[in-house]
This record gives structure tokens, C-alpha cells and sequence, in this order.
């Protein structure tokens, strides 16, 4: 089965800094690739998330890199601010009817710095 | 909308004892699953459900049992509760697959602690 490695497991930075988080992936066939990001107490959000046919997604102040050869992707945060402090999670999961069975990475604790 | 609503928020259970954790939404979506997060692990894909009387197993199925009677409703039983079940389970939804504004996100509920001694 699909394995996820996420690292690193905590981030510390001052506010205006960016953020980078990477992650790797084991199976060839996995094509949709999500960030999800999990406040104190609550559920995980999706904040975006990139489909094997695109290299490049950015919304905002958040970008996700994907280089499918060396099966890795990564989530960028620019211009941090202390309510992007959470945990974050990235997952792989194959397409079509399989997009919601999601193996995730073991999550990365981002703390920002006022 | 609720979106997806979980109960129990916490809950302590016994050695065998059984229980189940309820889960509803209200956005009419087909996509329903159950995931466990352990302390400092990412989420875990239990049982999913693809619409109503369609259920199949996930990554960690051992131990569960699901049932999708109706569309809104997918409740995760939990038979001879073992510590191993110690965790915080998320119900999750999403819309039918193949329609043109579908973006695959999951939208999950709050969580339901659960703790076996």
C-alpha cells in the first residue's frame, strides 16, 4: 500500500517567514496529493491540494510544489502570521473513486512566532 | 449547515465493553469514512461508505464494524473495546465523485475522543 513520509514533525518560525513542509510518497499510482491543516480540538481543513497533471498550485500566500519522478511534494507558506499556527497534514491517494481514501503523513506542528 | 456532526465528544470505555460513535451530515454527499488519529501519528482510514447500504474497509479495519443505512448516517460500532481502540476518531464526507465542481475535499467533524482502560 501507499506509504507517506512528512517532515519535518516541528516547525518553528518568526512571523513574515516562510514555511516549508515536504513529503514523500511510495506509490507510482497516486495522483491527487491534499494539505489538510488541524487546529487545537477541531478536524482537519483542506487548504488545497494538486492533481498529478500539475507541477505548481499556489492560493494565496500557499503554494504546492509536485515533482511526481521523484515522488515528493511540498506546502509553502509565505508571510507567516500566528493563525497558521496548527498542525499540518499531507496525504496521497489515487484518483477517480479512490480521492477520500487517503493515506496521510505523520503531520507537522508549525508554531509562528509573533 | 451542521456539515458533519459527531457524538460522543469523549468517551471512557471498559475492556470489552461495546459503543458506538454516531456520525451525520447534512450535505447530501454520497462519500462517507471513518479515520483514527493516534498521538503524533497522521489519520487512519477505518471503514468508508460510497452511499447508502455500500460499505468496504479501510486501511485499519479490525475491531469496527460500520453500517450506511441512509444517506445522512454512518455510525462506527466498536465490539470488545481493547486499548489498542484508545484514540480520537474523525467522520468525514464528500461529494459524489465525477461531478464537474468536485474538488475531493473531505470536510470532517470535530472528533470523538475515546479511551479504553
Amino acid at each position: 500500500g501507499e506509504n507517506v513520509e512528512q517532515h519535518p514533525s516541528t516547525l518553528s518560525v518568526q512571523e513574515g517567514d516562510s514555511a516549508v513542509i515536504k513529503c514523500t510518497y511510495s506509490d507510482s499510482a497516486s495522483n491527487y496529493f491534499p494539505w489538510y491543516k488541524q487546529e487545537l480540538g477541531k478536524g482537519p481543513q483542506l487548504i488545497i491540494d494538486i492533481r498529478s497533471n500539475v507541477g505548481e498550485k499556489k492560493d494565496q500566500r500557499i503554494a504546492v510544489t509536485l515533482n511526481k519522478t521523484a515522488k515528493h511534494f511540498s506546502l509553502h507558506i509565505t508571510e507567516t502570521q500566528p493563525e497558521d499556527s496548527a498542525v499540518y497534514f499531507c496525504a496521497a491517494s489515487g484518483g477517480g473513486t479512490s480521492y477520500g481514501k487517503l493515506t496521510f503523513g505523520q503531520g507537522t506542528i508549525l508554531t509562528v512566532h509573533p | 449547515n451542521a456539515g458533519v456532526t459527531q457524538t460522543p465528544k469523549f468517551r471512557i470505555l471498559k475492556i470489552g465493553q461495546s459503543m458506538t460513535l454516531q456520525c451525520t451530515q447534512d450535505m447530501n454527499h454520497n462519500y462517507m469514512y471513518w479515520y483514527r488519529q493516534d498521538p503524533g501519528m497522521g489519520l487512519k482510514l477505518i471503514y468508508y461508505s460510497v452511499g447508502a447500504g455500500i460499505t468496504d474497509k479501510g486501511e485499519v479495519p479490525n475491531g469496527y464494524n460500520v453500517s450506511r443505512s441512509t444517506t445522512e448516517d454512518f455510525p462506527l460500532r466498536l465490539e470488545l473495546a481493547a486499548p489498542s481502540q484508545t484514540s480520537v476518531y474523525f467522520c468525514a464526507s464528500s461529494y459524489l465523485l465525477g461531478r464537474t465542481d468536485d474538488t475531493g475535499e473531505l470536510f470532517f467533524g470535530e472528533g470523538s475522543r475515546l479511551t479504553v482502560l
